[in-house]
């Protein structure tokens, strides 16, 4: 298996643009997850799906954020209308199910937000 | 809420020397809790996992412990190595509700050869 699949893996855009970045979880994985890295706050998770259903989007910041799963081997997470401090690197991380002990990560996507 | 916390933020030692980080949580009804390695410009590899009714998990060169009652874990890396340099995250799992995992910020290590 190619593990989990992010991209693009470097993303620089202007303020107010719209971004989206895209996940592929490992196939038989039915939890999605989706974090944000930055220096100040570490890993926080934003959204994470059960299924291809959001189950727990409370650490979305604002509503500037959403998340979809479409199917089993795909997401997304769009920004819109991007700002400065959304610059992160956001990871995308997937498991088999409520009992797995383990959670495998994507490389992430490092965006900037100039 | 809670909240987990890594000490020392970052730590240089030379090659060969025994190391221990360490990891406290506030809240001690976690489920399991994690230690995962980061390199730079790449994602998490998990090292080892302490489910809460173990005290201790060992993997090569690791070995991590857990004291829940007391909001405490450890990794101990024997015979440090530069390749060993990297950061480190523990993480912990709620015992119920989300499914997620509750992150530190990290200890970033450098073994100087």
């Amino acid at each position: 298996d190619a593990g989990v699949i992010q991209s693009p893996r470097h993303e620089v855009t202007e303020m107010g643009q719209e971004v989206t970045l895209r996940c592929k979880p490992i196939s038989g994985h039915d939890y999605l997850f989706w974090y944000r890295q930055t220096m100040m706050r570490g890993l926080e998770l934003l959204i994470y799906f059960n299924n291809n259903v959001p189950i727990d989007d409370s650490g979305m910041p604002e509503d500037r954020f959403s998340a979809k799963m479409p199917n089993a081997s795909f997401s997304t997470l769009k920004i819109q209308p991007s700002e400065p401090r959304d610059s992160a690197v956001y990871f995308c991380a997937s498991s088999r199910d409520m009992s797995s002990v383990v959670y495998t990560f994507g490389s992430g996507t490092r965006l900037t937000v100039v | 809420k809670q909240e987990v916390t890594q000490i020392p933020a970052a730590l240089s030692v030379p090659e060969g020397e025994n190391l221990v980080l360490n990891c406290s949580f506030t809240d001690s009804a976690i489920y399991n809790l994690q230690w995962f390695r980061q390199d730079p410009g790449k994602g998490l590899t998990s090292l080892l996992l302490i489910q809460s009714s173990q005290r201790e998990q060992t993997s090569g060169r690791l070995n991590a412990s857990l004291d829940k009652s007391s909001g405490r874990s450890t990794l101990y890396i024997a015979a440090s190595q530069p390749g060993d340099s990297a950061t480190y995250l523990c993480a912990v799992r709620r015992q119920t509700g989300a499914n997620n995992l509750f992150f530190g910020t990290g200890t970033r290590l450098t073994v100087i050869p």
